[in-house]
This record gives C-alpha cells, sequence and structure tokens, in this order.
C-alpha cells in the first residue's frame, strides 16, 4: 500500500542550482497535485495535472515547471532555485477533480542556501 | 484565493467537544464540503465530506445547513492527539484547482 510516494524526502540546494521532485501513486489515479507549505501560510497549489500529458498552473506556479509524462508520475522542476523556494513540498492525487478524497504524501523538506 | 475561511486557531481541553466552523458564502451548486486534518511533519489527511444535512463517520460529524453556506466540523470529546490543523475546502465537479486556505490549529491541552 504504497499510496503516493515523494522523492526526496530531504534536499539542501545552492541558489541557482536545480532539482526535480518526483512524485508517484499506485491507485491510478487522474489528478494529480504539487502544493507548498510554509509556516502560517497553510497549503499553496504551486501546479496540478487532470491527466497524464497536461498541466495547468496553480495559485503560486512561478518559479517551477511540471511535467507529467506518465499517469503515475508527476514531476516538479526547480530550474534556478531560490531561497524564497525553501519550503515543505507536498504531493497529492485523486481519483478525479472532486469530490472526492485528496491523498497526500509525506512531503519533501526542500532548504536553498 | 481559498474559497473558504475558517478560524486561524482554537483551544480545547481533553474530553471536550469541539467545533470549528467554516464560511463558503459562495458554494457552488456542484461543490462538496470535505475536511483535512494534519500533524506536524506529515500530509494531510482526509477526515469527512458532505454536500447538505449531517455526516457522521468514526471520526468526526459535518453539519452542512439547508443554505450551504457554512459548515461545521463537530469533533467529539478530543483528545490530545487531535492536536493538529484542520483545513475545510470546498471542491466538486471536475476542475483541478483544489485551493487550501490556512487552516485552523486546534491545540488540545490536559
Amino acid at each position: 500500500n504504497a499510496g503516493v510516494t515523494q522523492t526526496p524526502k530531504f534536499r539542501v540546494l545552492k541558489t541557482g542550482q536545480s532539482m526535480t521532485l518526483l512524485c508517484a501513486q499506485d491507485m491510478n489515479h487522474e489528478y494529480m497535485y504539487w502544493y507548498r507549505q510554509d509556516p502560517g501560510m497553510g497549503l499553496r497549489l504551486i501546479h496540478y495535472s487532470v491527466g497524464e500529458g497536461t498541466t495547468a498552473k496553480g495559485e503560486v506556479p512561478d518559479g517551477y515547471n511540471v511535467s507529467r509524462l506518465k499517469k503515475q508520475n508527476f514531476l516538479l522542476g526547480l530550474e534556478s532555485a531560490a531561497p524564497s523556494q525553501t519550503s515543505v513540498y507536498f504531493c497529492a492525487s485523486s481519483l478525479a477533480g472532486g469530490p472526492g478524497e485528496l491523498f497526500f504524501g509525506e512531503g519533501s523538506r526542500l532548504t536553498v542556501l | 484565493l481559498a474559497k473558504t475561511t475558517q478560524p486561524i486557531s482554537m483551544d480545547s481541553y481533553e474530553g471536550q467537544e469541539v467545533n470549528i466552523t467554516c464560511s463558503h458564502n459562495n458554494i457552488a451548486t456542484n461543490d462538496y464540503i470535505t475536511w483535512y486534518q494534519q500533524f506536524p511533519s506529515q500530509g494531510p489527511r482526509f477526515i469527512i465530506q458532505g454536500y447538505k444535512t449531517k455526516v457522521t463517520n468514526e471520526v468526526a460529524s459535518l453539519f452542512i445547513p439547508a443554505d450551504r453556506k457554512s459548515s461545521t466540523l463537530s469533533l467529539p470529546r478530543v483528545s490530545l492527539s487531535d492536536t493538529a490543523v484542520y483545513y475545510c475546502l470546498e471542491y466538486g465537479g471536475s476542475q483541478g484547482n483544489l485551493i487550501f486556505g490556512k487552516g485552523t490549529k486546534l491545540s488540545v491541552k490536559p
């Protein structure tokens, strides 16, 4: 029962470096989401995908790119990391956009120095 | 912007019933109300979902009045382990733009 798996769980970057966060789900869910969480800010939607090959912008998309080449995977990329992108990133998936349950991963903590 | 409004924080004591209210004045006809619970360093997890009237499960109850402009999550006899952030989310149909608010931080004291 893996559910939603995020890798890596922790990462430290220097300003300007690039990296990719991987989200994998084994529930055959159509919809996938990337959120970031900062202290006192709740969850903010970065990008989402309503199916393989499709992506869309959420609330705070600037500085991030995403890809959904396979239904089970949703990648979040930072091309040139900035300290403002220091955050905890959560991936989620759902069978459909709603109503229904969102299943979240355990989070990836990213620090940009 | 989030479609819902909740209190930022609430305090309670063990054994009490806690009611957290969420406002969603412009809820769409097709939208449901869903509540999530998040513990520190963990991803949120689903608690309960409803469309109108009352829904109850083993964890909580959800009350949604006829006008559906608000909803109340009720946690019976809370314990220290119920200390968490609770999010109210309004969504339905087929949109993927699911916006969470800042949630309500519930602190349960002994």
